[in-house]
């Protein structure tokens, strides 16, 4: 199974400003297809996941401008330009690229 | 509206069964791959199973094949997992999901608890 790693594990921030998260996959996302299948999930507390970014860089519906996906192959990285009070709980990465899908460990994003 | 709404969860003993269900409505769910998804209590998010739009194909996690069967009626626009000899570890909220590729799509979960 492809393994996906994330850091960090607990990411405190300060409301205003920037934060990234990284995320490694043990193979290459990139399908034969041509996309490459790495998506990025928002967890709030006591919420479903909601899907922020896919294919990489392309948000999902109604999700802000504020969040941005970039990277290709195995290395990953979203970026909160300022994080928002609501941007605070847990992210996933996962990958579409191979069976079975795989979820990164999740980093929590909390008040410093 | 875009929904998927779980049922089926419950409390069951080691061994025994249970069958979840989605119903889904607001978007033409035979056009989809659907997907199982679930969350132990205070971990992260494990795929479990997805099946392919006509039924065709469909795949289960090690941990629950020879177990679990997911399925799909899209003449009822429903999700289904057939879950029997469950164990403890397979307690956690169980979530609908839309797509395999890039899922879009969460239902609000069903908790299944497996206990004595």
């Amino acid at each position: 199974d492809v393994v996906m790693t994330q850091s960090p594990v607990s990411l405190p921030v300060t409301l205003g400003q920037p934060a990234s998260i990284s995320c490694w996959s043990s193979q290459s996302l990139l399908y034969s297809d041509g996309n490459t299948y790495l998506n990025w999930f928002q967890q709030r507390p006591g919420q479903s996941p909601r899907l922020l970014i896919y294919e990489v860089s392309k948000r999902g519906s109604g999700v802000p401008d504020r969040f941005s996906g970039s990277g290709s192959g195995t290395d990953f990285t979203l970026r909160i330009t300022r994080v928002q009070a609501e941007d605070l709980g847990v992210y996933y990465c996962m990958q579409g690229a191979h069976w079975p899908r795989t979820f990164g460990q999740g980093t929590r994003v909390e008040i410093k | 509206e875009v929904q998927l709404v779980e049922s089926g969860g419950g409390l069951v003993q080691p061994g025994g069964s249970l069958r979840l269900s989605c119903e889904t409505s607001g978007f033409t769910f035979s056009d989809y791959w659907m997907t199982w998804v679930r969350q132990a209590p205070g971990k992260g998010l494990e795929w479990v199973a997805h099946i392919k739009q006509d039924g065709t194909e469909r795949y289960h996690v090690d941990s629950v094949r020879g177990r679990f069967t997911i399925s799909r009626d899209n003449a009822e626009n429903s999700l289904y997992l057939q879950m029997n000899s469950l164990r403890a570890e397979d307690t956690g909220l169980y979530y609908c999901v839309r797509g395999a590729y890039g899922p879009d799509l969460w239902g609000q979960g069903t908790r299944v608890t497996v206990s004595s």
